[in-house]
């Protein structure tokens, strides 16, 4: 089943911050986060599996809260180049660890 | 590393024909994917291969669609006739371990394909 992200799309003027949520209504394995912008494939971000790591990358930081069956991703400080759509993948033990991939957060970052 | 290669970027057909989209993974990586991906229903997993042999189908739309991994380095899918739904962009993506354990997967740059 498709983990469900909000919000749907964020706009941002450089600097700021935004918060982006992955929930799941089945019990998570691990969850990734991916950015793609527009044209471009989907390049990965960051994994954080069960335990509520957190992880980061650049400015960009994630936690699990394998509990509540939720990630949230920290766009810090923003900055130009992280517009793009962001996706989570979760994976679940009873679907075999297949990656399953939300709707997307389109994020736009302006001057 | 070139990356994972996907060809062609580009495919127009029209409704009827048979289309074949192809990719090259990175080499080492065990597990290949093929993603669809359209704005109404996002990205969505089709098939995915373990040293070669396919493990779960079951994302597969129809009997329309068909993939093969005839060897470690290289796999095909095949939608066979093509249908003006199937237009979508196609990934493939490659990873050392499954996905859906710790290890990340890595995209090709997609075949947009558009059936008229």
């Amino acid at each position: 089943q498709q983990p469900v992200q909000s919000p749907q799309a964020v706009i941002l003027r450089e600097g700021e911050d935004a918060v982006i949520n992955c929930s799941s209504s089945k019990a998570l394995y691990s969850v990734h986060w991916y950015r793609q912008k527009h044209g471009e494939a989907p390049v990965f971000l960051m994994i954080l599996l069960k335990g509520g790591e957190q992880k980061g990358h650049e400015k960009i930081s994630a936690s699990f809260n394998e509990k509540k069956q939720q990630s949230s991703l920290y766009l810090t400080a923003s900055q130009l180049s992280y517009s793009g759509t962001y996706f989570c993948g979760t994976s679940t033990p009873a679907a075999g660890n297949k990656l399953t991939f939300g709707g997307g957060t389109r994020v736009l970052v302006k001057p | 590393d070139a990356g994972v290669i996907q060809s062609p970027r580009h495919e127009v057909t029209e409704m009827g024909q048979e289309v074949t989209l192809r990719c090259k993974p990175i080499s080492g990586h065990d597990y290949l994917f093929w993603y669809r991906q359209t704005m109404m229903r996002g990205l969505e997993l089709l098939i995915y291969f373990n040293n070669n042999v396919p493990i779960d189908d079951s994302g597969m739309p129809e009997d329309r669609f068909s993939a093969k991994m005839p060897n470690a380095s290289f796999s095909t899918l095949k939608i066979q006739p093509s249908e003006p739904r199937d237009s979508a962009v196609y990934f493939c993506a490659s990873s050392p371990g499954q996905g859906g354990n710790n290890s990340p997967l890595h995209f090709g740059n997609g075949t947009r394909l558009t059936v008229t």
